[in-house]
């Protein structure tokens, strides 16, 4: 069983378009994250929620925003995407904040 | 944010021989995390070490921690092909959001 699950695996798309990127985790963990790993594999936290509710937001651009619908999922939305938002997107979790975290396999981002 | 740093950046080196990559960082913390990112593929745990202990092992993964000097080292043993990946470490310096440094990848050659 997949523990961190996120679709789709590559997504490609034009500037100016609006995307989502979903993500589900089976592990009942308490807090779930986004991170953007660039081209250098510099991996950096975007976004992180515990029980739905948002406890970091780091400095990204308003154009992202994060949705959970339940504990078990936490989606992103990507509104007007633009050619420095492509990257590998990836949602974590886990039990504690701070803990071991558990990543899903990416979703690789390509804004032409 | 704050970024941690990682040496070396690349680290190539024969099957069966030892591989050390270093970790240093910023400010107090709670824990070091190691973790491991295949080619293509998520992130890994593989070891936390807690800020009051100073040496963790698991199989053939040694870890090191000297708060003093603010660093910490993992240390792969006998090291085999299926090893090569790239290795981040990560510490949960602010508001237990974790700061990860740059990575060392390492290639292990047969």
């Amino acid at each position: 069983d997949t523990a961190v699950s996120q679709t789709p695996k590559y997504l490609v798309t034009q500037m100016g378009n609006d995307k989502s990127i979903k993500c589900e985790q089976n592990l009942g963990h308490d807090t779930m994250y986004w991170y953007k790993q660039d081209s250098k594999k510099f991996l950096k936290i975007m976004f992180s929620y515990n029980n739905k509710e948002l406890i970091i937001n780091e400095t990204v651009p308003n154009r992202f925003s994060p949705k959970s619908p339940d504990k078990a999922h936490l989606n992103l939305h990507i509104n007007s995407l633009e050619l420095g938002d492509s990257a590998v997107y990836f949602c974590a979790s886990s039990q504690v904040a701070g803990y071991e975290q558990y990543f899903g396999p990416g979703t690789r981002l390509t804004v032409t | 944010s704050q970024q941690g740093e990682e040496d070396p950046q690349a680290l190539s080196i024969q099957e069966g021989e030892n591989a050390t990559m270093n970790c240093s960082y910023k400010t107090s913390i709670n824990n070091l995390q190691w973790y491991r990112q295949n080619s293509g593929r998520g992130l890994v745990h593989l070891i936390l070490i807690r800020s009051n202990e100073r040496e963790k092992h698991s199989g053939r993964l040694r870890v090191t921690l000297d708060t003093s000097k603010k660093s910490s080292s993992l240390l792969i043993t006998a090291s085999r092909a299926a090893d090569t990946a790239s290795y981040f470490c990560a510490t949960d310096e602010i508001n237990y959001q974790l700061i990860w440094g740059a990575g060392t990848k390492l290639i292990i050659k047969p």
